[in-house]
């Protein structure tokens, strides 16, 4: 597709439950980064991939946060026995090159609510 | 460490006025700095950028100059319309981003 696409768009967990939310970025971007965004706050780094090598994953809440990018390209970000503080909008950006001065391009992004 | 501190909103303005959003960051090294909008109902997109000390960014009217001496990059426009009205945030490379500030634009 023309640009990043992220699913579902919403999704409701109830506590406890796992969930696991999609990134497809745009083909050929090398980079790709997950942020979390609270109601009313800017996106929160979580973690970054170039190509498939996770190499930072420093702004992971916790260890039920789980990220990986197996082949490159598709990313997935897992979190297990969701809680109420995870309920939040996750982003999903992908940019050409893995130097800092290259444009991000964002997903629509994906509305978890933990009930 | 590294973070970005941004103006904090919302702004209303009359349609025809000068804006100004003040960004300030703190960085080790030399970061690429940007300002990206959201519109209502979008997603986050790229306004402008400048990646290094006195760059100006410029776009759809908007500047905006990395400034070193005051660790600076506060995003200006000289007359602003209704379509202005968005959520703007100030970033430094990809990593740190300010709370955002949210502007409406009155006619």
């Amino acid at each position: 597709g023309a640009g990043v696409s992220q699913s579902p768009r919403y999704k409701v967990a109830k506590r406890g439950q796992d969930v696991a939310l999609r990134c497809d970025p745009i083909s050929g971007h090398v980079s790709l980064f997950w942020y979390q965004q609270a109601l009313g706050q800017g996106p929160e780094f979580l973690t970054y991939f170039q190509n498939e090598a996770q190499l930072d994953k420093s702004g992971l809440p916790s260890d039920r946060f789980f990220a990986e990018r197996p082949e490159g390209s598709v990313s997935t970000l897992k979190i297990q026995r969701t809680q109420q503080e995870d309920s939040a909008v996750y982003l999903c950006a992908s940019s050409t090159t893995g130097t800092g001065n290259s444009e991000a391009f964002f997903g629509q992004g994906t509305r978890l609510t933990v009930v | 460490g590294n973070s970005v501190t941004q103006m904090e909103g919302p702004v209303t303005l009359s349609e025809e006025a000068f804006l100004t959003i003040n960004c300030t960051y703190t960085a080790t090294g030399y970061p690429s700095l940007f300002w990206y909008v959201q519109y209502p109902g979008e997603g986050l997109q790229l306004l402008l950028k400048a990646t290094k000390a006195d760059d100006k960014g410029s776009n759809k009217g908007f500047e905006a100059t990395y400034r070193k001496e005051t660790t600076s990059f506060h995003l200006e426009k000289g007359s602003v319309q209704v379509s202005d009205s968005a959520v703007y945030f100030c970033a430094l490379n990809q990593f740190y981003f300010g709370t955002g500030t949210s502007l409406t634009v009155i006619p």
